[in-house]
């Protein structure tokens, strides 16, 4: 039972337009959300963040949106440019110290 | 700045071979954890450690064990390596009650 999903196995946008990236989850005890982003050959990176007592997280470019009523996150990038090209994981976390939930992840492709 | 090593960017052995996989970090964190990373299945959890002498296992442990006798290293091993084990293997470790921070990773074919 896959707990978070990321139902967009890819997606393409043009350099300086926005991306976004969509995460779903089922288990309502998580409550805390993670985006890492990964190149081919590399670890993922932790990119930013959300406790589930807020609805928006921006670091630069990067803001993350929850929606706890609909299970729903997603990950806005704006302006994408072509280093952002790269595999995105969804992850969540159901109380502190607890492990980490990952979705399959979306592959971004930022054209110039 | 977190830093996770690994020992190995790339590694090829045979089946029925004892492999180690060893991972280091230098920020004194407690908790470390090993995944693998398949295309099309994400991330899956291997073995987890809160503390030195302690493990959990995860989501798919079969087939794996591990070791921690130091705070910083954390190993998986891979007894009698079969080629469905052939894999992205990624080490991670924990800073605070949430986020983990991950190692280069390892490229394991098992032939």
């Amino acid at each position: 039972d896959q707990q978070v999903k990321q139902n967009s196995p890819s997606l393409s946008v043009q350099e300086g337009r926005i991306s976004i990236l969509n995460c779903d989850y089922t288990n309502s005890m998580f409550d805390y959300f993670l985006w890492y982003k990964k190149y081919p050959a590399e670890g993922p990176t932790f990119l930013i963040s959300i406790s589930s007592i807020k609805d928006k997280n921006e670091d630069g470019r990067f803001t993350v949106f929850l929606n706890k009523s609909a299970k729903h996150l997603s990950l806005h990038i704006v302006p994408s440019q072509p280093g952002d090209s790269a595999v995105y994981f969804c992850a969540a976390s159901a109380g502190g110290y607890s492990t980490l939930t990952f979705g399959k992840g979306t592959m971004l492709l930022v054209s110039p | 700045d977190v830093k996770v090593t690994q020992s190995s960017r790339y590694l090829v052995k045979r089946t029925g071979e004892k492999v180690f996989l060893e991972c280091v970090q230098d920020m004194d964190h407690e908790n470390m954890f090993w995944y693998r990373q398949d295309p099309g299945l994400g991330l899956r959890l291997i073995y987890f450690s809160y503390d030195v002498k302690m493990k959990e296992k995860g989501d798919i442990p079969e087939g794996y064990s591990v070791s921690r006798e130091k705070k910083e290293r954390f190993s998986l091993i891979l007894e009698s390596a079969s080629t469905n084990q052939t894999s992205m293997y990624l080490c991670a470790s924990r800073a605070g009650r949430v986020t983990q921070y991950f190692g280069p990773g390892t490229r394991l074919t098992v032939l």
